[in-house]
Formats: structure tokens, sequence, C-alpha cells
């Protein structure tokens, strides 16, 4: 039990649909991130979040549109992605401020068709 | 731009120790850390030092940090096919920065 939860685990979806992945944590951090991970490549650091504000967006496609409506979840909405989208996209929460230890969901594998 | 560099592959037989290296270009990152990805999993964090710290050893693990080479390795004693998995080491740029990730290496352990 990692405390940080993520759902759905596996989603395919077409290039003209759109979808949520949603985090939830459980362990009264007040930072949030998204990562991507794709085979062959640095994990890379997407979206984070800090008190429910976003402090970092690292160049993401504006097909990626995270929310953070609270400390205790994050979502990641998606919309006519690519298929070079298709990747793992991991979750992780910190405690005590950004970038502080991370702890990390088990992800979503994401397949765009 | 800052960069962590890790072999890809390692190979052991069970009992023996395992040594993950990792290479960084930040000075300036003051913790280093290593993370676990079993299959089909998040990343578990396993460890962590501090820049100002050589050594520490936390059970079956232990990290080794030189500074100067800007050199940090996992040695895994008595491994077990429990502990196949991708170690990812990562840095922390400076002191408030982000995680930077190196891509990772898969251990493999055989019977």
């Amino acid at each position: 039990e990692t405390g940080v939860t993520q759902t759905p685990r596996h989603l395919v979806m077409g290039m003209t649909n759109k979808k949520s992945l949603k985090c939830e944590q459980h362990l009264g951090h007040n930072a949030m991130y998204w990562y991507k991970q794709s085979a062959k490549k640095p994990l890379e650091l997407m979206f984070v979040y800090s008190l429910e504000e976003r402090v970092e967006n690292n160049s993401v496609p504006s097909r990626f549109s995270p929310e953070c409506p609270n400390s205790s979840h994050l979502f990641l909405h998606l919309h006519t992605l690519q298929p070079e989208d298709s990747a793992l996209y991991l979750c992780a929460s910190s405690p005590y401020g950004v970038y502080n230890e991370q702890f990390f969901g088990p992800g979503t594998r994401l397949t765009v068709l | 731009g800052e960069d962590v560099e890790q072999s890809l592959f390692l190979s052991v037989r069970e009992g023996d120790s395992s040594v993950i290296n990792c290479t960084y270009t930040d000075s300036s990152s003051t913790y280093l850390y290593w993370y676990k990805q079993e299959p089909g999993a998040g990343l578990q964090l396993l460890t962590y030092i501090f820049s100002n710290m050589d050594m520490k050893q936390d059970q079956r693990l232990t990290v080794l940090l030189n500074k100067k080479d800007k050199h940090l390795s996992l040695r895994i004693a008595d491994t077990q096919t429990g502990d196949s998995a991708i170690y990812f080491c990562a840095e922390r740029e400076g002191s408030q920065g982000n995680l930077i990730f190196g891509k990772g290496t898969k251990l493999s352990v055989k019977p």
C-alpha cells in the first residue's frame, strides 16, 4: 500500500478521444506531481502542484491539461493525443513542500491508437 | 543541462552483491536518491543520501557518494530474486529544484 493511488491502471484511447487520469494521495502531503515514463527515456516531470497551485510546467503540450482541486487529488485531462504520447504516467506526492522525497503511485499505462 | 547517467542492465546470481552505479553533473545537488520500480508498479523510494555524507547504510543497502567525481553507487548485499527490478538514480537540482532521474538500471537476479 503506497498511499498514492491512480486510476485507471490501463487506458487505451483513440486520437480524438477525451479522457482523464486520476491520482489520489492518502498521506497528507501538500505537493503533487505528474511524470511521463517512456521506454528508453528518463522520467520526465510534466507538472507540479503545491497547495493546489501549479508551480511548474515543463513545456508540456496543451493537449495535456492538469487539474488539482484539493491537496489530495490530481487529474490529468487528455484530448487529441498522439501515438507518441503512449507511456506510463506516474503521479507522485511529497510532504513539507515541493521537491522533497516523493512517493509514487503505480501509474496509468496509456496507449494511444 | 543536468544529466544523470546509469548503465542500463546488470545481471547477478542470487546471494551475490549487486553494485549499481550512477554519475550526475550538478555539483550543487543537495540530495541524491535511489528508487526501485518493480514490474507494473510505480517508483518506490529506497534510500537517499545528503550531499555532505560519504556513505549511508540501511540493512542490505549501502549507498556510497563520491562528490568530487559526482559518482553515486548502490550496493545490495546478498541479492535475492525479489530484488529484480529497475533501479533509478535521481539528483535534486540545487537545494530546491526538480528531481532529475537517470534512465534506470534493470537488475536481473538469477537463481
